[in-house]
């Protein structure tokens, strides 16, 4: 299974809820990643989970918490978001990289509105 | 600024002709991939390029490398509608580990 899943496909939130996206791989990878993507821009890195402890996080503000339960599941709890927030959230995994850097694969994302 | 800088910005081609796009990076690498992005979708793995390599081949693609140029090239051969898509280019550090930094894409169109 070669398969990320992101949930769910979209979301519209206002600026004063919380909700969470969620992701799931099965490849036995031990490092997963949330990015951000704005239209036609380059996915932007936000954090990276190796063995299911944060190991960079790029200084996204607090509102974004992530969280990873086990080595299958990624959780992004989200707080407070402002309208500039909207964006594709896409979760990637891929094996450790320790002096190479793998493959990512990634899932289809979550398109995030916030109102 | 951004690692990986990719030209054109936009390409658009017929079906059956050949597409190129290329990429450059500012810093040494250990590998530099590809990827494919069709519209609000997810990114697909294409190709990986190590540092010591200089082309690499896969189905209709072609990649090459040169580290003396920090850049590389991806050629899509006989392209098709269903090529239409972004490409990003994506580099691993010197050492590895990790942060993958992409490059800021090419947007293909391929027409019938």
């Amino acid at each position: 299974d070669t398969e990320v899943t992101q949930t769910p496909k979209h979301l519209v939130m206002g600026m004063t809820n919380k909700k969470s996206l969620k992701c799931e791989q099965h490849m036995g990878h031990r490092a997963m990643y949330w990015y951000k993507q704005k239209a036609k821009k380059p996915p932007e890195l936000m954090f990276v989970y190796s063995y299911e402890k944060l190991s960079i996080n790029e200084s996204v503000p607090s509102r974004f918490s992530p969280e990873c339960p086990n080595s299958s599941l990624l959780n992004l709890h989200l707080h407070a978001l402002q309208p500039e927030d909207s964006a594709l959230y896409l979760c990637a995994s891929s094996h450790q990289g320790l002096a190479v850097t793998y493959e990512q694969y990634f899932g289809p994302g979550t398109r995030l509105t916030v109102t | 600024s951004q690692q990986g800088e990719e030209d054109p910005q936009a390409l658009s081609i017929q079906e059956g002709e050949n597409a190129t796009m290329n990429c450059s990076y500012k810093t040494s690498i250990n590998n530099l991939q590809w990827y494919r992005q069709n519209s609000g979708r997810g990114l697909v793995h294409l190709i990986l390029i190590r540092s010591n390599e200089r082309e690499k081949h896969s189905g209709r693609l072609r990649v090459t490398l040169d580290t003396s140029k920090k850049s590389s090239s991806l050629l899509i051969t006989a392209s098709r509608a269903a090529d239409t898509a972004s490409y990003f280019c994506a580099t691993g550090p010197k050492g590895g580990g990790n942060k993958l930094t992409f490059g800021t894409g090419t947007q293909l169109k391929v027409e019938l």
